[in-house]
C-alpha cells in the first residue's frame, strides 16, 4: 500500500531565504508526482508535475526533483516571499485507479 | 478557459440527511475524480470516472456513490449523513486518468 510522508509537518522562515520541503513514498511504481499549493479553506493549486521518467521540473522560482529508486521528491522555493505562506501538498498517482495519493502537507509561513 | 466548478460553495445538513454535490472538469477533460479532505489532512481518494465508468473507489462506505454524465460532469451522492462526513470534497479533472489533475473550489459539508 502506498503511503505518502511530508516533512516537516511546519516551517517558519524570514522572507528571502531559500528552502526545501521534503516527500517521501514507498513504493516506486508511480505514473507521476505532484506538487500542490493549498491556501486555507481553498481547493488544491497545482504547481509541478513530475512524470516517473523525470528527474526535476521548474517553474520560476519552484524546482521539484524526484528520485523513483530512493522514494523522494523535493520541492525548492528560492527567495522566498510572505505570499508564499500555505500548506504546500505532494501526491503520487500510482495509475492503477489513477487515483492520487497525498501527503498531509507542509504548512510554509514566510514572515516578512 | 474556466476551471473545474463546484456547487454549492458551503452547505449545512443534519445527521441523517443526503447530500448531492456537483463538479464541471475543464473543458475537453473526460477524467474526473471526487477526493475527501478533512482538516489538517491530505485529500483521501473517493471515486474516479473516466467516459462515464466508474475506473477507481477508495476505502469509503457505500453511503457514498457518485457517477459522471455525458458531457463529462459528475455528482457524488452521500446518504445517511454521518458528523465525520463533515469535510472539504474536492473535485479534480484531468484529460486521461494518469495525466495531471486540476482542482477545484471545493465543496465545504457540514454535518450538525
Amino acid at each position: 500500500k502506498q503511503e505518502v510522508t511530508q516533512i516537516p509537518a511546519a516551517l517558519s522562515v524570514p522572507e528571502g531565504e531559500n528552502l526545501v520541503l521534503n516527500c517521501s513514498f514507498t513504493d516506486s511504481a508511480i505514473y507521476n508526482l505532484q506538487w500542490f499549493r493549498q491556501d486555507p479553506g481553498k481547493g488544491l493549486t497545482s504547481l509541478l508535475l513530475i512524470q516517473s521518467s523525470q528527474r526535476e521540473q521548474t517553474s520560476g522560482r519552484l524546482n521539484a526533483s524526484l528520485d523513483k529508486s530512493s522514494g523522494r521528491s523535493t520541492l525548492y522555493i528560492a527567495a522566498s516571499q510572505p505570499g508564499d505562506s500555505a500548506t504546500y501538498l505532494c501526491a503520487v498517482n500510482g495509475g492503477s485507479q489513477g487515483n492520487l495519493i497525498f501527503g498531509k502537507g507542509t504548512k510554509l509561513s514566510v514572515k516578512p | 478557459d474556466a476551471g473545474v466548478t463546484q456547487s454549492p460553495t458551503h452547505l449545512i445538513k443534519t445527521r441523517g440527511q443526503q447530500v448531492t454535490l456537483r463538479c464541471s472538469p475543464i473543458s475537453g477533460h473526460k477524467s474526473v475524480s471526487w477526493y475527501q479532505q478533512v482538516l489538517g489532512q491530505g485529500p483521501q481518494f473517493i471515486f474516479q470516472y473516466y467516459e462515464k465508468e466508474e475506473r477507481g473507489r477508495g476505502n469509503f462506505p457505500d453511503r457514498f456513490s457518485a457517477r459522471q454524465f455525458p458531457n463529462y460532469s459528475s455528482e457524488l451522492n452521500v446518504n445517511a449523513l454521518l458528523l465525520g462526513d463533515s469535510a472539504l470534497y474536492l473535485c479534480a479533472s484531468s484529460l486521461v486518468d494518469t495525466y495531471e489533475q486540476y482542482f477545484g473550489p471545493g465543496t465545504r459539508l457540514t454535518v450538525t
